[in-house]
């Protein structure tokens, strides 16, 4: 079974450039989970996905930031008119609570550089 | 709200000896889980432990052992006869109900074995 997938791994950009990151879950996972991590500390959740619909955004989620998960599989998180207090680790997870995998399982995350 | 304290930011232990990683945590939810992962210098998050609030059992898992105690809001890891491998950064984390809601970290303890 295949883990959770993020790419690309590595992302640098300059200020006010747009960004988009995937997340492919693990097959059959029906949540999706993307959190934000910054240095020193740790993740903070941003928003997650029931399949293909949106749950919960946190307050974290500026309007510059958009998630979609249009087919309720892999998922994009896109960043408009990037600053530098946008640097971070983006993570994803998945989880399955209808069969039982409550566990939120990480990909290997997406760094962002914003020059 | 919910909250995750990790009061040691860094630990540094020589080879084979124990330590134990101290978790607080504050929640109403008379039902949450509670979670440790491990993050190793590449960054990904690895899943460890998740323990529900009905079950204050300990659990031991080779090395690895928990206590949880629910009249003191804690959670603690204890790892016995550390190895070089076991340095990481170790994130405490809670999630209200059945735990597939999003999670809220501690900011974690950086774990540092000498040989």
């Amino acid at each position: 079974d295949t883990g959770v997938s993020q790419n690309p791994r590595h992302k640098i950009t300059k200020r006010g450039q747009n960004v988009t990151f995937r997340c492919d879950p693990i097959s059959e996972h029906n949540r999706l989970y993307w959190y934000r991590q910054t240095l020193g500390q740790g993740p903070e959740f941003l928003t997650y996905f029931q399949n293909e619909a949106q749950l919960e955004k946190s307050r974290l989620l500026s309007d510059r930031f958009s998630a979609e998960r249009p087919k309720g599989s892999f998922s994009t998180l896109e960043i408009q008119r990037t600053e530098q207090g946008d640097s971070a680790m983006y993570l994803c997870a998945s989880s399955s609570p209808t069969s039982g995998q409550e566990t939120q399982y990480f990909g290997p995350g997406t760094r962002l550089l914003v020059l | 709200a919910q909250k995750v304290t990790q009061a040691q930011t860094e630990i540094s232990v020589v080879e084979k000896e124990d330590v134990t990683l101290d978790c607080v945590y504050e929640t109403r939810d008379t039902t949450y889980y509670l979670f440790w992962y491990k993050q190793p210098p590449s960054g990904e998050l690895v899943f460890l432990i998740r323990r529900n609030s009905f079950d204050e059992q300990n659990e031991i898992s080779g090395r690895y052992s928990w206590n949880f105690q629910k009249s003191t809001s804690s959670f603690n890891f204890t790892i016995t006869a550390s190895q070089v491998v076991d340095s990481a950064v170790y994130f405490c984390a809670l999630s209200e109900a059945a735990g597939n809601t999003p999670l809220v970290f501690g900011k974690g303890t950086r774990l540092s074995v000498i040989a």
